[in-house]
């Protein structure tokens, strides 16, 4: 039973460029959260989303930073003209249901330069 | 809005000590979660809380969630270089996890 995957696990992008960071969850977990994770600090919730629909962006910068989880495919953190303080380790995790215990994924390591 | 403070954020000590790690909040959660994080890879997760007094143990780890469900202390007995690694605490809140900054354990052998 694969766990949560994500990819790639590093990504090095230039000011200006855009970063797209996917993530498949666990098979049979319809609920996906997206966090962000700065060098020696907690995760900060970004955003929550279940099949096709964002339940909870509250987290997420409303300027670049887009999500979405599709019927079919990974979930898209999708981050245009990335800046130098976007540089995180971005975190996904899945849930069975809402409330649920949520699983993390290995992160990706963004890099802006 | 729900924050939670961890203390201490670093601490090393020697093979055999004991320590503990707290976990505290203003806000009431309906569960608390305790995570480990080795360095490049995801949060895994070691225990949830749920009913206030709780108490769990894993082995040489144990688990309380204080009685108003608003803090959380994680104890270690007989620490092993093995338990290196960031411990972080996470309360649920409304539908996402809230979580504490995390407290890097050293353990020295």
């Amino acid at each position: 039973n694969a766990g949560v995957m994500q990819n790639p696990r590093h990504l090095v992008r230039r000011r200006g460029q855009e970063a797209r960071l996917r993530c498949s969850p666990m098979k049979g977990h319809s609920h996906v959260y997206w966090y962000r994770q700065l060098p020696e600090e907690g995760l900060k919730f970004m955003v929550y989303l279940q099949k096709e629909n964002i339940i909870d962006e509250s987290g997420m910068p409303k300027e670049r930073f887009s999500a979405e989880f599709p019927k079919e495919g990974p979930s898209i953190l999708r981050i245009q003209q990335v800046v130098r303080g976007d540089s995180a380790a971005y975190f996904c995790a899945s849930s069975p249901r809402e409330r649920g215990t949520q699983y993390f994924g290995p992160g990706t390591r963004l890099t802006v330069l | 809005t729900q924050l939670l403070e961890q203390s201490p954020q670093f601490l090393s000590i020697q093979e055999g000590e004991n320590l503990t790690v707290y976990c505290n909040s203003s806000s009431v959660f309906s569960s608390l979660q305790w995570y480990r994080q080795e360095p490049g890879e995801g949060p895994v997760l070691l225990v949830t809380v749920v009913t206030g007094g709780e108490v769990k143990k894993l082995k040489r780890l144990t688990f309380q969630f204080g009685d108003a469900r608003k803090d959380s202390s994680l104890h270690i007995t007989a620490a092993q270089p093995g338990d290196t690694g960031l411990y972080l605490c996470a309360g649920e809140g409304a539908q996402k996890l809230v979580f504490g900054q995390g407290t890097r354990l050293t353990i020295n052998p």
